[in-house]
């Protein structure tokens, strides 16, 4: 099965800064790029950003993108908001065996 | 717009079962792949299974094989988990999850619409 790690594990930012998080897979995908991101806040559930490693959802800020391929992914926001404050998760789907792995989140909290 | 709604918070001892479900209002149940992810305190999220639409099949985890059944009660349009011979580690928040876009209406490889989650605590 493929792995996900991600970096930084934690990261303290401002409003305004750019961030930028890093979704690393123990292998490159053998079709497509089934890679997605959520975002999560304390006591909710997880919401989806970006599919398709760039791919936004309806209804996501432009603020978030999506980039990478082959093993190295980004979850880039261009410009951090209040409301963005939250854990990031990195998610990848295996054709076989079939199933999902997330990876262990980025926590981004207030400098 | 799709709902999921799920069942309230649960208690149980090890070695009991739990069976969380899963109640989606607007749209059919069996046409959106419900799954399965959980997530222990403190820690990242972990797919549990759910519905392949690719093979027509349920699909779980290696680590929950035999342990966990998934079923979908079409007359209710409810979805249940099932979890047998708890443990302290399965200490969770229980969510359910469709991989169907309904904006789209496409499958994709990712979870676009969560149930509320349900905390299951096993203690002694």
């Amino acid at each position: 099965d493929i792995q996900l790690t991600q970096s930084p594990s934690s990261v303290s930012a401002s409003v305004g800064d750019r961030v930028i998080i890093t979704c690393r897979a123990s292998q490159a995908f053998s079709s497509g790029v089934p890679l997605a991101w959520y975002q999560q806040k304390a006591g909710k559930a997880p919401k989806l950003l970006i599919y398709h490693a760039s791919s936004l959802q309806g209804g996501v800020p432009s603020r978030f993108s999506g980039g990478g391929s082959g093993t190295n992914f980004t979850l880039t926001i261009s410009s951090l908001q209040p409301e963005d404050f939250a854990t990031y998760s990195c998610q990848q789907a295996n054709s076989f065996p079939r199933g999902f792995t997330f990876g262990p989140g980025t926590k981004v909290d207030i400098k | 717009q799709v709902q999921l709604i799920q069942s309230g918070a649960e208690v149980k001892k090890p070695g009991a079962s739990v069976k969380v479900s899963c109640k989606v209002s607007g749209h059919t149940l069996t046409e959106l792949s419900m799954h399965w992810v959980r997530q222990a305190p403190g820690k990242g999220l972990e797919w549990m299974g759910g519905f392949d639409p690719e093979n027509g099949e349920t699909i779980y985890a290696q680590k929950f094989q035999g342990r966990v059944t998934m079923t979908e009660d079409t007359s209710t349009e409810t979805a249940y988990m099932d979890l047998r011979s708890l443990r302290s580690e399965d200490t969770a928040v229980y969510y359910c999850a469709t991989r169907r876009d309904v904006l789209t209406g496409f499958f994709l490889d990712a979870f676009d619409t969560w149930g509320q989650g349900t905390v299951v605590t096993v203690s002694s």
